[in-house]
Protein backbone atom coordinates (compact mmCIF):
# COMPACT_ATOMS: atom_id res chain seq x y z
CA UNK A 1 0.00 0.00 0.00
CA UNK A 2 1.86 2.87 -1.37
CA UNK A 3 1.42 5.86 1.77
CA UNK A 4 2.89 8.49 -0.12
CA UNK A 5 2.06 8.95 -3.82
CA UNK A 6 3.26 11.03 -6.49
CA UNK A 7 0.91 10.74 -8.82
CA UNK A 8 2.68 12.83 -12.26
CA UNK A 9 5.62 10.79 -13.30
CA UNK A 10 6.91 13.74 -15.30
CA UNK A 11 6.66 17.93 -15.58
CA UNK A 12 8.13 20.34 -18.20
CA UNK A 13 8.33 23.67 -17.40
CA UNK A 14 10.08 26.36 -19.73
CA UNK A 15 13.27 27.99 -17.98
CA UNK A 16 11.94 31.39 -15.36
CA UNK A 17 8.77 29.76 -14.86
CA UNK A 18 7.24 27.97 -12.19
CA UNK A 19 7.36 24.23 -11.12
CA UNK A 20 4.89 22.45 -9.41
CA UNK A 21 5.30 19.34 -7.83
CA UNK A 22 2.66 17.62 -5.70
CA UNK A 23 2.29 14.91 -3.53
CA UNK A 24 -0.40 13.02 -1.32
CA UNK A 25 -0.32 10.78 1.39
CA UNK A 26 -2.55 8.69 3.54
CA UNK A 27 -1.05 8.24 6.80
CA UNK A 28 -2.62 11.37 8.86
CA UNK A 29 0.17 10.30 11.68
CA UNK A 30 2.84 11.49 9.30
CA UNK A 31 4.45 14.62 11.23
CA UNK A 32 7.50 15.06 8.91
CA UNK A 33 8.09 15.94 5.54
CA UNK A 34 10.53 16.11 3.08
CA UNK A 35 11.20 16.73 -0.95
CA UNK A 36 14.92 15.18 -1.89
CA UNK A 37 15.98 15.56 -5.60
CA UNK A 38 17.88 12.80 -7.71
CA UNK A 39 20.09 12.92 -10.35
CA UNK A 40 21.05 9.55 -12.04
CA UNK A 41 23.20 7.13 -10.40
CA UNK A 42 23.59 9.41 -7.73
CA UNK A 43 21.68 9.32 -4.24
CA UNK A 44 18.79 11.52 -3.50
CA UNK A 45 19.99 14.77 -1.80
CA UNK A 46 17.74 16.77 0.46
CA UNK A 47 15.97 19.57 -0.37
CA UNK A 48 13.44 21.20 1.84
CA UNK A 49 11.76 19.63 4.50
CA UNK A 50 8.41 20.80 6.77
CA UNK A 51 6.74 19.64 9.88
CA UNK A 52 3.33 19.16 10.21
CA UNK A 53 2.85 22.06 12.56
CA UNK A 54 3.50 24.62 9.64
CA UNK A 55 2.17 25.12 6.00
CA UNK A 56 4.99 26.70 4.44
CA UNK A 57 8.65 26.84 4.08
CA UNK A 58 10.72 28.53 1.83
CA UNK A 59 14.46 28.37 1.19
CA UNK A 60 15.36 30.43 -1.60
CA UNK A 61 13.76 29.52 -4.82
CA UNK A 62 11.81 26.42 -3.08
CA UNK A 63 8.84 26.56 -1.11
CA UNK A 64 7.06 23.86 0.42
CA UNK A 65 3.55 23.89 1.08
CA UNK A 66 1.57 21.54 3.49
CA UNK A 67 -2.38 20.90 3.34
CA UNK A 68 -3.43 18.65 6.26
CA UNK A 69 -6.63 18.08 5.39
CA UNK A 70 -5.97 17.41 2.20
CA UNK A 71 -2.95 15.41 3.45
CA UNK A 72 -1.35 17.45 1.12
CA UNK A 73 1.79 18.45 -0.14
CA UNK A 74 3.47 20.81 -2.91
CA UNK A 75 6.70 21.82 -4.26
CA UNK A 76 7.15 25.25 -5.76
CA UNK A 77 10.60 25.96 -7.61
CA UNK A 78 10.84 29.75 -8.70
CA UNK A 79 12.41 30.34 -11.26
CA UNK A 80 12.85 27.32 -12.43
CA UNK A 81 16.34 26.48 -13.84
CA UNK A 82 17.73 24.15 -16.24
CA UNK A 83 19.59 22.83 -13.16
CA UNK A 84 16.82 21.63 -11.57
CA UNK A 85 16.02 18.99 -13.82
CA UNK A 86 15.86 15.85 -11.77
CA UNK A 87 13.37 13.40 -10.21
CA UNK A 88 11.62 15.07 -6.85
CA UNK A 89 10.78 12.42 -4.27
CA UNK A 90 8.58 12.96 -1.66
CA UNK A 91 8.82 11.78 1.79
CA UNK A 92 7.13 11.50 4.94
CA UNK A 93 8.06 10.22 8.24
CA UNK A 94 5.76 9.34 11.65
CA UNK A 95 7.80 9.69 14.96
CA UNK A 96 10.92 9.58 13.70
CA UNK A 97 10.70 6.45 12.13
CA UNK A 98 10.86 5.35 8.60
CA UNK A 99 10.94 7.68 5.59
CA UNK A 100 8.53 6.84 2.88
CA UNK A 101 8.89 7.95 -0.14
CA UNK A 102 6.88 8.80 -3.46
CA UNK A 103 7.52 7.14 -6.93
CA UNK A 104 9.18 10.40 -7.80
CA UNK A 105 8.44 13.37 -10.56
CA UNK A 106 10.71 13.59 -13.62
CA UNK A 107 11.46 16.98 -13.76
CA UNK A 108 12.47 18.74 -16.88
CA UNK A 109 13.40 22.39 -17.51
CA UNK A 110 13.19 23.65 -20.90
CA UNK A 111 15.88 26.48 -21.38
CA UNK B 1 28.79 15.05 -0.48
CA UNK B 2 26.51 13.87 2.03
CA UNK B 3 28.93 12.46 4.52
CA UNK B 4 27.37 8.72 3.91
CA UNK B 5 29.69 6.17 2.99
CA UNK B 6 29.09 2.93 0.60
CA UNK B 7 31.08 0.54 -0.54
CA UNK B 8 30.86 -1.20 -3.00
CA UNK B 9 29.37 0.94 -5.61
CA UNK B 10 28.80 -1.86 -8.09
CA UNK B 11 28.25 -5.49 -7.71
CA UNK B 12 28.06 -7.93 -10.02
CA UNK B 13 27.40 -11.86 -8.77
CA UNK B 14 25.72 -15.12 -9.52
CA UNK B 15 22.28 -16.42 -8.63
CA UNK B 16 22.42 -18.03 -5.88
CA UNK B 17 25.18 -16.25 -4.18
CA UNK B 18 25.54 -14.15 -1.22
CA UNK B 19 26.83 -10.58 -0.64
CA UNK B 20 27.16 -7.73 1.84
CA UNK B 21 26.90 -4.11 1.67
CA UNK B 22 28.35 -1.48 3.56
CA UNK B 23 27.63 1.77 4.91
CA UNK B 24 29.02 4.51 6.69
CA UNK B 25 26.91 6.86 8.33
CA UNK B 26 27.75 10.79 8.56
CA UNK B 27 29.78 11.36 11.69
CA UNK B 28 27.51 11.90 14.73
CA UNK B 29 24.40 10.35 12.90
CA UNK B 30 23.24 7.75 15.31
CA UNK B 31 19.90 5.69 12.83
CA UNK B 32 20.91 3.94 9.31
CA UNK B 33 18.50 3.48 6.91
CA UNK B 34 18.49 0.56 4.12
CA UNK B 35 16.48 1.55 0.82
CA UNK B 36 15.80 -0.28 -2.50
CA UNK B 37 15.49 1.05 -5.37
CA UNK B 38 14.28 -1.40 -9.16
CA UNK B 39 14.25 -0.23 -12.41
CA UNK B 40 11.47 2.87 -12.75
CA UNK B 41 10.44 2.13 -8.86
CA UNK B 42 10.17 4.40 -5.95
CA UNK B 43 12.55 3.65 -2.81
CA UNK B 44 11.23 0.87 -1.04
CA UNK B 45 12.08 0.95 2.38
CA UNK B 46 13.82 -1.49 3.90
CA UNK B 47 15.26 -1.62 7.15
CA UNK B 48 16.08 0.49 10.34
CA UNK B 49 18.71 0.69 13.11
CA UNK B 50 19.14 2.99 15.51
CA UNK B 51 22.59 2.99 17.95
CA UNK B 52 22.96 -0.82 17.09
CA UNK B 53 19.07 -1.89 17.41
CA UNK B 54 16.83 -2.62 15.08
CA UNK B 55 13.99 0.24 15.08
CA UNK B 56 11.96 -0.67 12.14
CA UNK B 57 10.80 -3.08 9.26
CA UNK B 58 9.87 -1.92 6.16
CA UNK B 59 9.34 -4.99 3.17
CA UNK B 60 12.42 -7.02 3.97
CA UNK B 61 12.85 -10.49 2.68
CA UNK B 62 14.29 -13.19 4.76
CA UNK B 63 16.72 -13.76 2.68
CA UNK B 64 18.34 -10.42 3.43
CA UNK B 65 19.78 -9.03 6.73
CA UNK B 66 21.21 -6.26 8.48
CA UNK B 67 23.17 -5.09 11.72
CA UNK B 68 24.56 -1.98 12.69
CA UNK B 69 27.96 -2.35 14.56
CA UNK B 70 29.22 -0.31 17.73
CA UNK B 71 30.99 2.26 15.80
CA UNK B 72 27.56 3.14 14.09
CA UNK B 73 28.53 1.17 10.38
CA UNK B 74 26.02 -0.88 8.82
CA UNK B 75 26.01 -3.93 6.56
CA UNK B 76 23.35 -5.35 4.71
CA UNK B 77 23.53 -9.52 3.84
CA UNK B 78 21.56 -10.59 0.77
CA UNK B 79 21.55 -14.20 0.11
CA UNK B 80 20.17 -16.43 -2.18
CA UNK B 81 20.33 -13.79 -4.66
CA UNK B 82 17.77 -13.66 -7.52
CA UNK B 83 17.58 -12.10 -11.00
CA UNK B 84 14.95 -9.86 -9.15
CA UNK B 85 17.01 -8.43 -6.75
CA UNK B 86 19.06 -6.71 -8.95
CA UNK B 87 18.50 -3.03 -8.15
CA UNK B 88 20.23 0.34 -6.49
CA UNK B 89 20.72 -0.34 -2.52
CA UNK B 90 20.96 2.67 -0.81
CA UNK B 91 22.34 3.43 2.37
CA UNK B 92 21.06 6.96 4.68
CA UNK B 93 21.63 7.97 8.10
CA UNK B 94 19.88 10.59 10.25
CA UNK B 95 20.56 12.33 13.21
CA UNK B 96 17.48 11.57 15.54
CA UNK B 97 15.49 8.63 15.85
CA UNK B 98 12.56 10.99 16.69
CA UNK B 99 11.55 13.22 13.90
CA UNK B 100 12.69 16.35 13.12
CA UNK B 101 15.56 15.47 10.95
CA UNK B 102 16.03 14.58 7.46
CA UNK B 103 17.77 11.72 5.76
CA UNK B 104 21.21 12.20 3.92
CA UNK B 105 21.61 9.18 1.31
CA UNK B 106 24.96 7.51 -0.05
CA UNK B 107 25.28 7.00 -3.16
CA UNK B 108 23.71 3.52 -3.71
CA UNK B 109 25.44 0.52 -4.08
CA UNK B 110 24.25 -0.71 -8.12
CA UNK B 111 23.81 -4.94 -7.61
CA UNK B 112 23.61 -7.23 -11.15
CA UNK B 113 22.47 -10.18 -10.62
CA UNK B 114 23.28 -12.50 -13.52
Amino acid sequence: DQQVKQNSPSLSVQEGRISILNCDYTNSMFDYFLWYKKYPAEGPTFLISISSIKDKNEDGRFTVFLNKSAKHLSLHIVPSQPGDSAVYFCAASAFGNQFYFGTGTSLTVIP
Amino acid sequence: DSGVTQTPKHLITATGQRVTLRCSPRSGDLSVYWYQQSLDQGLQFLIQYYNGEERAKGNILERFSAQQFPDLHSELNLSSLELGDSALYFCASSTLANGGSEAFFGQGTRLTVV
